[in-house]
Formats: structure tokens, C-alpha cells, sequence
């Protein structure tokens, strides 16, 4: 069974720019959520989505932005780029975001010159 | 707000040794903690969830205990082996239906051969 997939691996942005991140969750897992982590701040939560809708959403500001499709596959969206987005971005997924165990992938490790 | 704290923040100790992780948080009504390790560069692993009304759970040679009313959890590791070098994050739910976790800060484990 095939485990939570994160792309890209990597990405090497610019200020100003936006970029899309993608996420497949475990099959027959309906729950994604995203997470941001920096040595800094740690791991924080950026928004959860079931069933194609935007179910929690932490303290980000709406340059960051996600969807999710039919298929539970999910995408993050990031514009206008800051220095301060380098960080590792990991998804997470679920049966049905009901508290049971995370799976997460192996993220993608977003640096911003 | 919640908040999670792990003490050490590192820790050495020679192969073959048992020893605990610690993990305390400031708000008692969790519905359920999870255990993860992380590699360098790379995603959480899930070790252990506990529910709320559960006081431990084992895996191998990993055992996860909970005391909600005094808001700490650790992890007892067996025996420990080099492969068990990582960084080690605990992670609290709120409640049913919230897939925010409010993650530690990690313990950085080394094993020493």
C-alpha cells in the first residue's frame, strides 16, 4: 500500500513568486492536512480538508491557500512569496479525520532566495 | 492556548539502554496523543496514538504512557539500537474532528554504537 506522496521534493522560488504544492494521501484516506515546519516556529498547522472541503485552518495569512479534489488528492498554494515561507512543508492524511492516526509524506523542502 | 513542551531537547545514551521521552502539555481536555519519530530531511513516522481514556500503549519494544490529569505522556524505549537515532515529537488533539495537531518541540535522540 503505498504511503502518502509529496511533490516536489524540493523547490527553489524567489521573493514575489507563488507556488503549488501537491499531495496524494494514502488510498481510501479522505482527510489531508498540511503542516509548515521551521526550525524556528517547529511544526504548525496550516488548514485540514475533507471531502473536498476546508474543514480547520490555523494561524496563516491567505497568502496560503489550499484545495482539495475528488480524489482526496490535495494541493497548497503559496503567493507572493516571503523569505520568511522557507521551510518544510508536510501533508498528512487519514481514514476520515476522525482522530485517528496521521500518515505523513515526506515533504517538500521549499527554500525562498 | 495549547501548549507542548519535550524535555530534553537532546539526549545521548549508549546502545542497549532503556529510556523515557518526555512530553507535558498546559491543556488536559485532549481527546488523544500521538508519538512520531523524524529522520533528517524527512517525514514524521507515527510510533504510538494513545486515546484519552487510555493510560499506555505498546509497540515492540515502545511503550507510550498517558496521564491526562497532570498533562504529561512518555515514551519508554527498550534496549535502544543505533536505528533508533532521530528526532522524537509528541503531538495532541483537541477533539473529535480537528485534525490540528499542537506538536512538541522534539528530543534529538542519539544512540551511541
Amino acid at each position: 500500500k503505498a504511503g502518502v506522496t509529496q511533490t516536489p521534493r524540493y523547490l527553489i522560488k524567489t521573493r514575489g513568486q507563488q507556488v503549488t504544492l501537491s499531495c496524494s494521501p494514502i488510498s481510501g484516506h479522505r482527510s489531508v492536512s498540511w503542516y509548515q515546519q521551521t526550525p524556528g516556529q517547529g511544526l504548525q498547522f496550516l488548514f485540514e480538508y475533507f471531502s473536498e472541503t476546508q474543514r480547520n485552518k490555523g494561524n496563516f495569512p491567505g497568502r496560503f491557500s489550499g484545495r482539495q479534489f475528488s480524489n482526496s488528492r490535495s494541493e497548497m498554494n503559496v503567493s507572493t512569496l516571503e523569505l520568511g515561507d522557507s521551510a518544510l512543508y508536510l501533508c498528512a492524511s487519514s481514514l476520515t479525520g476522525g482522530g485517528e492516526k496521521l500518515f505523513f509524506g515526506s515533504g517538500t523542502q521549499l527554500s525562498v532566495l | 492556548k495549547q501548549e507542548v513542551t519535550q524535555i530534553p531537547a537532546a539526549l545521548s545514551v549508549p546502545e542497549g539502554e532503556n529510556l523515557v521521552l518526555n512530553c507535558s502539555f498546559t491543556d488536559s481536555a485532549i481527546y488523544n496523543l500521538q508519538w512520531f519519530r523524524q529522520d533528517p530531511g524527512k517525514g514524521l513516522t507515527s510510533l504510538l496514538l494513545i486515546q484519552s481514556s487510555q493510560r499506555e500503549q505498546t509497540s515492540g519494544r515502545l511503550n507510550a504512557s498517558l496521564d491526562k490529569s497532570s498533562g504529561r505522556s512518555t515514551l519508554y524505549i527498550a534496549a535502544s539500537q543505533p536505528g533508533d537515532s532521530a528526532t522524537y515529537l509528541c503531538a495532541v488533539r483537541q477533539r473529535w474532528g480537528n485534525e490540528k495537531l499542537t506538536f512538541g518541540t522534539g528530543t534529538r535522540l542519539t544512540i551511541i554504537p
